[in-house]
């Protein structure tokens, strides 16, 4: 049982516009900023997103983050092949002396 | 271009010690920016972090592991290590080195298999 909560599936149409969703709690998403990655089949997960809703340099504009109270949002627009992958969110939570925390993940599929 | 490689034992007999390395390279492990951490991933679920630490020595745990888990840095060699004693087969897992506070970048990642 992952601390943050994730959808485990969600799935897009070429171009098409597609949000995941990350839930917490008052000692992690409600105090401290949210990152998001992307793990491709097979290979290592790859930064997305950090401190909400900033993009690493290389990372498309088709990605966004956003954040409001203890809810996180991944939103990908202009839905491609490539994008299909899993997807997870990432904390710092303040409770048992502090800990990283992560979604259970989020299998993306591009119809 | 900071990259990250981890090395050691892919299969370890259980109550014994997991053991790995991280090797950073195109950056220094004693950058006073980042903490270096490890995290795996057990086959088919998802991400669970370890621990980070900060090329001092300083040090911080998840909880739920820490009874188990020592993880140590040398400078001289850019490298930080992980143990993991007493593994069960619930410890088989990719184990993956990173650079915090973002996570990024991360190592490829090594898969260790506890089983006799």
């Amino acid at each position: 049982q992952s601390v943050l909560t994730q959808p485990p599936s969600a799935s897009g149409t070429p171009g098409q516009r597609v949000t995941i969703s990350c839930s917490g709690s008052s000692s992690n998403i409600g105090s401290n900023t949210v990152n998001w990655y992307q793990q491709l089949p097979g290979t290592a997960p790859k930064l997305l997103i950090y401190s909400n809703n900033q993009r690493p340099s290389g990372v498309p504009d088709r990605f966004s983050g956003s954040k409001s109270g203890t809810s996180a949002s991944l939103a990908i627009s202009g839905l491609q092949s490539e994008d299909e992958a899993d997807y997870y969110c990432a904390a710092w939570d303040d409770s048992l002396n502090g800990r990283w925390v992560f979604g259970g993940g989020t299998k993306l599929t591009v119809l | 271009q900071l990259q990250l490689q981890e090395s050691g034992p892919g299969l370890v007999k259980p109550s014994e010690t997991l053991s790995l390395t991280c090797t950073v390279s195109g950056g220094s492990i004693s950058s006073s920016s980042y903490y270096w951490g490890w995290i795996r991933q057990p086959p088919g679920k998802g991400l669970e972090w370890i621990g980070s630490i900060y090329y001092s020595g300083s040090t911080y745990y998840n909880p739920s592991l820490k009874s188990r888990v020592t993880i140590s840095v040398d400078t001289s060699k850019n490298q930080f290590s992980l143990k993991l004693s007493s593994v069960t087969a619930a410890d088989t897992a990719v184990y993956y080195c990173a650079r915090n506070p973002w996570f990024d970048p991360w190592g490829q990642g090594t898969l260790v298999t506890v089983s006799s």
